[in-house]
């Protein structure tokens, strides 16, 4: 069954550091996504990315946030300047079209973040 | 998006069947319910869809009644290995709209 991969599976960063997130999403899926959950709470949406560009983002996706998709495979989150609140779980997803595809995202194992 | 409600907690030994209900009683006319598991330290896992009466696929089951106000899932014959948070989510299937999950309910299966 074809997978979603994540690295690294852990990042411990100082504050004020720039990490990116790297992601490779099934190889026919069109939509993708980046979701968070900090440790014990919800799983939180991030940003919604499709046709090389953001569809849509969360109040938690601000200006030190970006993402892209750089070669095709790829999709990376970057976080240009970490604080302490961005430590957490990063989850990538992705989902096919057609049909009741919406719903069924499939999720990668997820990048621990931790800002020290 | 229509809010969701489902019990916290759940616990129950191996063997038996469990059933966790959700309720939605703002569901619109184009919402699905959809179900995902979590285990711990991983990501969200897709278990199971449905719109109306009873949806079964190898994983579950998912009861849905005429008025669609609620949902249950049903797990058969629980393993330790079932224990994992699960998510009931209602939704359109249209657009791009992101998954919007809830607390969700921990169900822990005892030996």
């Amino acid at each position: 069954e074809p997978e979603v991969t994540q690295t690294p599976s852990h990042q411990v960063t100082q504050m004020g550091q720039e990490v990116i997130l790297r992601c490779v999403p099934i190889s026919n899926h069109l939509y993708f996504y980046w979701y968070r959950q900090i440790l014990g709470q919800k799983v939180e949406f991030l940003v919604s990315f499709y046709n090389n560009e953001i569809s849509e983002k969360s109040e938690i996706f601000d200006d030190q946030f970006s993402v892209e998709r750089p070669d095709g495979s790829n999709f990376t989150l970057k976080i240009r300047s970490t604080k302490l609140e961005d430590s957490a779980m990063y989850f990538c997803a992705c989902r096919g079209t057609g049909g009741n595809a919406r719903y069924e995202q499939y999720f990668g194992p997820g990048t621990r973040l931790t800002v020290t | 998006l229509a809010k969701t409600t489902q019990p916290i907690s759940m616990d129950s030994y191996e063997g038996q069947e469990v059933n966790i209900t959700c309720s939605h009683n703002n569901i619109a006319t184009n919402d699905y319910i959809t179900w995902y598991q979590q285990f711990p330290s991983q990501g969200p896992r897709f278990i199971i869809q449905g719109y109306k009466t009873k949806v079964t696929n190898e994983v579950a089951s998912l009861f849905i009644p005429a008025d669609r106000k609620s949902s249950t899932l049903s797990l058969p014959r629980v393993s330790l290995s079932d224990t994992a948070v699960y998510y009931c989510l209602v939704g359109d299937n249209s657009g791009n709209t992101p998954l919007v999950f809830g607390k969700g309910t921990r169900l822990s299966v005892i030996a």
